[in-house]
């Protein structure tokens, strides 16, 4: 059974910062991996999705990395700003196209 | 507006009450999920839908039932709601482009058993 972990499950920083959200996975053999915002009274929003294929994404500040092999991905959010507060969610998406989430990781940046 | 909707919003029920949450989308997508997200947890997935003559259970259907109206509406019951039931709850659907498949998810409904 896929297992999906989310270091660290809360982060504060000060406006401006690069930061690095974690998430582990116990199978790597995945179809896909994504990262989603989460904001308060609202659903999720995709953020960027990578194939199995792919090593990573890129979307305006964010960046993510995929290890397949390792079974790690990591998104960096770059010059964070305080409307980057939200919790962000891995989801792997494994054979039978479901997904599988992380815990998530509740961040605040601070003006 | 909004291309996945969920109605209530909202909702405080009593124990053993039969309960529905309803979930309309204007995508035209064929595949339909419904998750629940309890504090500090993922989502985890209660029962999908690829079409609306196929309906699979996921991993914890246990205390819930669906039903897939029409291509646009799937529908969450809880038949005898119990306190545990108590989360948030959404809807999703998707589609699968060039073997790639997006989620797009609704605003929640947020379920209080007391």
């Amino acid at each position: 059974k896929q297992e999906v972990t989310q270091i660290p499950a809360a982060l504060s920083v000060p406006e401006g910062e690069n930061l690095v959200l974690n998430c582990s996975f116990t199978d790597s053999a995945i179809y896909n991996l994504q990262w989603f915002r989460q904001d308060p009274g609202k659903g999720l929003t995709s953020l960027l999705l990578i194939q199995s294929s792919q090593r990573e994404q890129t979307s305006g500040r964010l960046n993510a990395s995929l290890d397949k092999s390792s079974g790690r991905s990591t998104l960096y959010i770059a010059a964070s700003q305080p409307g980057d507060s939200a919790t962000y969610l891995c989801a792997v998406n494994n054979a039978g196209n479901m997904l599988t989430f992380g815990g998530g990781t509740r961040l605040m940046v601070k003006p | 507006d909004a291309d996945v909707t969920q109605t209530p919003r909202n909702r405080i029920t009593k124990t053993g009450k039969r309960i529905m949450l309803e979930c309309s989308q204007t995508k035209g997508h064929d595949r339909m999920y419904w998750y629940r997200q309890d504090p500090g947890l993922g989502l985890r997935l209660i029962y999908y839908s690829f079409d609306v003559k196929d309906i699979n259970k996921g991993e914890i259907s246990d205390g819930y039932s669906v039903s897939r109206q029409a291509q646009a509406k799937f529908s969450l019951s809880l038949e005898s709601a119990i306190p545990n039931q108590t989360a948030l709850y959404f809807c999703a659907t998707s589609d699968l482009r060039a073997g790639v498949e997006t989620q797009y998810f609704g605003p929640g409904t947020r379920l209080l058993v007391l």
